[in-house]
């Protein structure tokens, strides 16, 4: 079993849906949870970032994490084209430098 | 949060060279990660790099395959050496990721070996 799990989609969805995206874990250990977005020829892009359990918002973008259930989402609202893109959840634990661990990114298509 | 450089963008190399790939920061930072990423799989770290002392390698990365260099705060390399067409990947240069900093990545150099 591996450490992250994340659904390699793709997935479709039209302009304006809202988007769920969704990693789960087995290390109990993981304290910071960060979700990235990587476009097409660049480099993954920090989009959230929260620490141990509970919820995150910026601007369409909502971050949750639940602990206890070992289960990380981010949620798109309003979802446009310029959405379209890989997005890679991370995970790692506390304490001076951590191994992060990637999950193996959904491809999401907005499509208008 | 840092800008991270990478050079170069791309390549195209033949079986048996090497490729040294620069990764310069705009500010100075303790920790450098060398990371691959292969079609379809997660981010793998290959090693991390700390200024004034040997890199750290992951299991299944040896220094022989990459060599690395840190000779400043601010910059380092990775030498992808006797390349073989499965080393065609994307390989990706970070920093942060102490305590509450997140990591960061540069753009990444895309390899293609023939």
């Amino acid at each position: 079993q591996k450490e992250v799990e994340q659904d390699p989609g793709p997935l479709s969805v039209p302009e304006g849906a809202i988007v769920s995206l969704n990693c789960t874990y087995s290390n109990s250990a993981f304290q910071y949870f960060m979700w990235y977005r990587q476009y097409s020829r660049k480099g993954p892009e920090l989009l959230m970032y929260t620490y141990s359990s509970g919820n995150k918002e910026d601007g369409r973008f909502t971050a949750q994490v639940d602990k206890s259930s070992k289960y990380i989402s981010l949620f798109i609202r309003d979802s446009q084209p310029s959405d379209s893109a890989t997005y890679l959840c991370a995970m790692r634990g506390s304490g001076g430098y951590q191994k992060v661990t990637f999950g193996t990114g959904t491809k999401l298509q907005v499509i208008p | 949060s840092a800008v991270i450089s990478q050079k170069p963008s791309r390549d195209i190399c033949q079986r048996g060279t090497s490729l040294t790939i620069q990764c310069q920061v705009d500010s100075q930072v303790t920790m450098m990660f060398w990371y691959r990423q292969q079609p379809g799989q997660s981010l793998t770290l290959i090693a991390t790099a700390n200024q004034g002392s040997e890199a750290t390698y992951e299991s299944g990365f040896v220094i022989d395959k990459f060599p690395i260099s840190r000779p400043n705060l601010t910059f380092s390399t990775l030498t992808v050496s006797n390349m073989s067409p499965e080393d065609s990947s994307i390989y990706l240069c970070s920093v942060g990721g102490r305590d509450r900093q997140p990591q960061h990545f540069g753009d990444g150099t895309r390899l293609s070996i023939l």
